[in-house]
């Protein structure tokens, strides 16, 4: 069965630094890919996604995320974060019908 | 504005007692998606439904039941079999099946054993 894996389960950065959170999945093939976002207080919002053609996605906020088919991964990269970016962020895999959430990472990101 | 709308926010259930969370979209989508948000667990699959009168368990169904009798409504009841009811309940839809399609989620009930 599909999994999603998100190693980093807390990260704290200063603004301005750079972002990269991790997402592996474990089943190959044809997938969609996807990663939202969850600002406190807020439902869960579509950051970008991934279905086909070029594995560099751009999103909003200036999010993007690389699509490594031999890696099995969907990272999501930021180069310069905000200390609007505190958030909880999930990635997602298709599975037939269903969609597959990791774990979630929590950003903080301090003035 | 389109959109979907959990109620209550938040819901306080006895022991041994059903309760129903409240899910309407009015973005005129065909699937609806019942998800249970713990704390370091992200959101497990509880339910789900393609098309109006039809649905299919999930991940974690047990102790769960669901109804889609009308386009615009998948309310959840959450049974005095469900064990651990406490959590965070996200409701979501999407044109569609998921394969293609992104979720759209409403703002969340929190359910709490008193």
């Amino acid at each position: 069965a599909q999994s999603v894996s998100q190693h980093n389960h807390h990260v704290i950065l200063s603004e301005a630094a750079s972002l990269e959170l991790g997402c592996n999945y474990s089943y190959g093939g044809t997938v969609n890919l996807f990663w939202y976002v969850q600002y406190p207080g807020q439902h869960l919002q579509l950051l970008l996604k991934y279905f086909s053609g070029d594995p560099l996605v751009k999103g909003i906020k200036g999010f993007e995320a690389e699509f490594i088919k031999s890696k099995f991964s969907f990272n999501l990269r930021k180069p310069s974060v905000q200390w609007s970016d505190t958030a909880e962020y999930f990635c997602a895999v298709t599975s037939y019908d269903k969609l597959i959430f990791g774990t979630g990472t929590r950003l903080q990101v301090f003035p | 504005d389109g959109g979907i709308t959990q109620s209550p926010k938040y819901l306080f259930r006895k022991e041994g007692q059903n309760v129903t969370l409240s899910c309407e979209q009015n973005l005129n989508h065909d699937a609806m998606y019942w998800y249970r948000q713990d704390p370091g667990q992200g959101l497990r699959l509880i339910y789900y439904s393609q098309i109006v009168n039809d649905f299919q368990k999930g991940d974690i169904a047990e102790g769960y039941s669901v109804s889609r009798e009308k386009k615009e409504s998948f309310p959840l009841t959450v049974t005095s079999a469900q064990k651990n009811p406490t959590a965070f309940y996200l409701c979501a839809s999407s044109f569609g099946t998921v394969g293609g399609q992104p979720q759209h989620f409403g703002d969340g009930t929190r359910l709490s054993i008193l």
